[in-house]
């Protein structure tokens, strides 16, 4: 079946630093890509997507390539901000499936 | 534009017991879904439902059941509860299964503890 496993985390940086959250992942068939945030006290919310071979996702400096010949949707930022504090998803959703499917989840804890 | 919300945010039951979650969905959305989020994982599919009707189900047993109203409001009910149905239940509408773009917007969860 379907599957995701990101980075485990978590992960502490200094504000300024350079990211990157690995994903990578297995389905059958072209599946879509995704990454979620989840802000604290918040719900998930959409981060970016991407859905098909070498699709680039891109939000509030965030960036994610949909990778089909490494399998893999890595997140990176270059400059992180404290407010970028929170736990990240990687998803993915096969060809016809109408369900999600996530990673464990990545904790992002940026410090001033 | 009202977001998602479900209701209770956190109860706690004692295993055996039966338990109804409920979620409002994002205006004008007419799909809603379902995921448990047990501590330290991932969501994890339930079951999904497009206007009024059952139309996905995860790797769940039959004692997790749902319903979904005119409104597009929804509920999950949740039989016999174990211990291992201790989680953060999370409710996701999106626009339309038609047009569906993967997109879900999620509430903030309801958080239940089994004892």
């Amino acid at each position: 079946g379907d599957s995701v496993t990101q980075m485990e985390g978590p992960v502490t940086l200094s504000e300024e630093a350079f990211l990157t959250i690995n994903c990578t992942y297995t389905a059958t068939g072209y599946p879509s890509l995704f990454w979620y945030v989840q802000y604290p006290g918040e719900g998930l919310q959409l981060l970016l997507k991407a859905t098909k071979a070498d699709d680039k996702g891109s939000n509030k400096g965030f960036e994610a390539t949909y990778r089909k010949e490494t399998t893999s949707f890595h997140l990176e930022k270059g400059s992180v901000q404290v407010s970028d504090s929170a736990v990240y998803f990687c998803a993915l959703r096969g060809g016809s499936n109408y369900k999600l499917t996530f990673g464990k989840g990545t904790l992002l804890t940026v410090n001033p | 534009e009202t977001g998602v919300t479900q209701s209770p945010t956190h109860l706690i039951k004692t295993r055996g017991q039966q338990v109804t979650l409920r979620c409002s969905s994002q205006s004008g959305h007419n799909t809603v879904s379902w995921y448990q989020q047990a501590l330290g994982q991932g969501p994890q599919f339930i079951f999904q439902y497009y206007r009024e009707e059952e139309n996905g189900r995860g790797n769940f047993p039959p004692r997790f059941s749902g319903l979904q109203f005119p409104n597009y409001s929804s509920e999950l009910n949740v039989n016999a509860l174990e211990l291992d149905d201790s989680a953060l239940y999370l409710c996701a509408s999106s626009l339309d299964l038609r047009v569906d773009t993967g997109e879900l917007f999620f509430g903030e969860g309801s958080r239940l503890t089994v004892l």
